[in-house]
């Protein structure tokens, strides 16, 4: 079991805007920033947001983040193929001390 | 063009011990914490941090499930991580990342490796 808590599914059709919701708790998400990952078939793990809502250099800012409280959101716009992917929130966890992650949630483009 | 390249994944028995390996380049090595995590193999399971070690070697921490069991080093001289495994267990089974930290105290891992898949005989 993860300490945040992700749907294990989601799925949107080319050009929709999909949510992905992570949900924690005053320790992680409640107090610390929150970071997004993407992680493509076979591929390892890419920084897609961080902390809460910034996006490192190279991301497309169809990619979009936001806090609020002790959840969390990663919104996808302009949905493509290419997007279809498990992606993962994280955040630092003050008890006990250490990063925690998501269960991931596996985008599927119809 | 920072890339880190892990090795020593491989079959083990349960009880057994691996030394894997996490080679990097394109930055200073020395300047950061460095980290495993890995993403376990059975259904439903997701990413999983599993170290941290700072950027002289001398403040180390773990997951509780691998205290005692798996330990975390480095050679800066090399530019190398390392994580040693021992009494692995059949829910050790993943594939193991090594992961650049970017800011210590957070899940900010800015680059990660391609992995290294660590698997049981039965």
């Amino acid at each position: 079991q993860s300490v945040l808590t992700q749907p294990p599914s989601a799925s949107g059709t080319p050009g929709q805007r999909v949510t992905i919701s992570c949900f924690g708790s005053t320790s992680n998400i409640g107090s610390n920033y929150v970071y997004w990952y993407q992680q493509l078939p076979g591929a390892a793990p890419k920084l897609l947001i961080h902390r809460n809502a910034q996006r490192p250099s190279g991301v497309p800012d169809r990619f979009s983040g936001s806090k609020s409280g002790a959840s969390a959101s990663l919104a996808i716009s302009g949905l493509r193929s290419e997007d279809e992917a498990d992606y993962y929130c994280a955040a630092w966890d003050d008890s006990p001390s250490g990063p925690v992650f998501g269960g991931g949630t596996k985008l599927t483009v119809l | 063009e920072v890339q880190l390249v892990e090795s020593g994944g491989g079959l083990v028995q349960p009880g057994g011990s691996l030394r894997l390996t996490c080679a990097a380049s394109g930055f200073t090595f020395s300047n950061y914490w460095m980290s495993w995590v890995r993403h376990r193999q059975a259904p439903g399971k997701g990413l999983e941090w599993v170290a941290n070690i700072n950027q002289d070697g001398s403040e180390k921490y773990y997951v509780d499930s691998v205290k005692g069991r798996f330990t975390i080093s480095r050679d800066n001289a090399k530019n190398s991580l390392f994580l040693q495994l021992n009494s692995l267990r059949a829910e050790d089974t993943a594939v193991y990342y090594c992961a650049r930290l970017a800011v210590a105290g957070t899940s900010d891992f800015d680059y990660w490796g391609q992995g290294t898949l660590v698997t049981f005989s039965s």
